[in-house]
């Protein structure tokens, strides 16, 4: 069965902290693996990766794969309270479906 | 403005009620899901439409059913067979390049009285 797996589920750190977040995947037929940000509604779009070891980033946030080992890490530097949320990590399959991992809630304390 | 619109924001059902939720895209987007997020859980699918009049079960449809009469719409109704219908339920649609790239309405939070 397809499934995604994020560690931690949940993550509390102090402003200007950096974080990993991690997501392993075990899927057939693999394609991309997206990154979304979930404040209080709808996850907006971060990062989609398809090949292996090269960094997409944004700003203080950077994202990497690693189609070996079947896993991608999300990083996320000198970190600011706006950034707490809940991340998810998702694969798609079948077509156009997706499959989300259980997410990491991050909480930034001031 | 192009996006997914969702609504009502909140909805409350009663015992035996069903319910509709809607879900607006104005993106021209071919594919169109809906999603269940419990608390502390990540999103479930629950149905999906990659094409007008044609829809697939997802993971939890028990309790739920759908239509696709137009490119723009793809209503959810929780039916009185669901019976654990509280949650978060995000409408998410898609342009079918093959990426996977979906994007997400606001939600609709479902509440039983």
């Amino acid at each position: 069965e397809d499934k995604v797996v994020q560690s931690p589920l949940s993550l509390v750190v102090h402003e200007g902290d950096t974080v990993t977040l991690n997501c392993s995947y075990e899927v057939t037929n693999f394609r991309s693996l997206l990154w979304y940000k979930q404040e209080k509604k709808a996850p907006t779009f971060l990062f989609m990766l398809t090949s292996s070891g090269i960094e997409k980033k944004s700003g203080r946030l950077s994202s990497i794969l690693d189609k070996k080992e079947l896993f991608s890490i999300l990083n996320i530097t000198a970190t600011q309270t706006g950034d707490s949320a809940v991340y998810l990590c998702a694969v798609p399959w079948s077509g156009q479906k997706l499959v989300f991992g259980q997410g990491t809630r991050l909480t930034i304390n001031p | 403005d192009g996006g997914i619109t969702q609504s009502p924001k909140y909805l409350f059902r009663k015992e035996g009620q069903n319910v509709t939720l809607s879900c607006e895209q104005n993106l021209n987007h071919d594919a169109m899901y809906w999603y269940r997020q419990d608390p502390g859980q990540g999103l479930r699918l629950i149905y999906y439409s990659h094409i007008v009049n044609d829809f697939q079960k997802g993971d939890i449809a028990e309790g739920y059913s759908v239509s696709r009469e137009k490119k723009e719409s793809f209503p959810l109704t929780v039916t009185s067979a669901q019976k654990n219908p509280t949650a978060f339920y995000l409408c998410a649609s898609s342009p079918g390049t093959g990426t996977g790239t979906q994007y997400f309405g606001p939600g609709t939070r479902l509440l039983v009285l």
